[in-house]
């Protein structure tokens, strides 16, 4: 079955950078995966696709300091030089056969 | 510029059907899948289904079959999400979003506003 596991909570100083993990499950190691940023109150936000030999295609107007790469079954977006209006939900989501489409639970990042 | 409109906030009482909207423009509306998302208050995401509006093929997330019903008009550009009979359990925020590309199997990179729907007593 196809799954996406987040970590529920991420944190990290202002001016830092951060790494987010999507791990995809068992057997689906070669999947795409998206990531989107939902900020309190607003609807989500299509940050990029990303590949699993890391290539990202990332969407307009999305700011250098937001990056994806890969490793295995692991999908990672790093934020560096963090700013307050990161703090968000970040999810990441996939597609399977089928036409079925599969979201993260989510990655709580708060900006301290 | 490529958008997803939706329609605005409703608030039902359980039993009630509904029928919310998500209209397609500035693109060929025909030639793209459009997929709803749920979230449920303090929630995360959830696919619900996905429909292609050139020939209406709708495919359903096992949670959600039998619990709502995709459609969409060509006509006006518009994808529907509706309820025969609404639970309280279906209080919850709507997404409607796009794939990039002409396929089912991508990433949403065009999301609706979101549609409020309150189903209380």
């Amino acid at each position: 079955q196809l799954v996406l596991t987040q970590s529920p909570s991420a944190s990290a100083s202002l001016g830092a950078s951060v790494k987010l993990t999507c791990t995809l499950s068992s057997g689906h190691s070669s999947y795409a995966i998206a990531w989107h940023q939902q900020q309190p109150e607003k609807g989500p936000r299509y940050l990029m696709k990303l590949n699993s030999d890391g290539s990202h295609s990332k969407g307009d107007g999305i700011p250098d300091r937001f990056s994806g790469s890969s490793s295995g079954a692991e999908r990672y977006l790093t934020i560096s030089s963090l700013q307050s209006e990161d703090e968000a939900d970040y999810y990441c989501q996939t597609w399977g056969t089928g036409l079925q489409g599969v979201f993260g639970g989510g990655t709580k990042l708060t900006v301290l | 510029e490529v958008q997803l409109v939706q329609s605005g906030a409703e608030v039902k009482k359980p039993g009630e059907s509904l029928k919310i909207s998500c209209k397609g423009s500035g693109y060929s509306f025909t030639s793209y899948w459009i997929a709803w998302v749920r979230q449920m208050p303090g929630k995360g995401l959830e696919w619900m289904g996905i429909i292609y509006p050139g020939d209406s093929d709708t495919r359903y997330s096992p949670s959600f079959q039998g619990q709502v019903t995709i459609s969409a008009d060509k006509s006006n550009s518009t994808a529907y999400l509706q309820w025969s009979s609404l639970k309280a359990s279906d209080t919850a925020m709507y997404f409607c979003a796009r794939p990039r590309g002409v396929g089912a199997n991508d990433a949403f990179d065009i999301w609706g506003q979101g549609i409020m729907v309150t189903v209380s007593s």
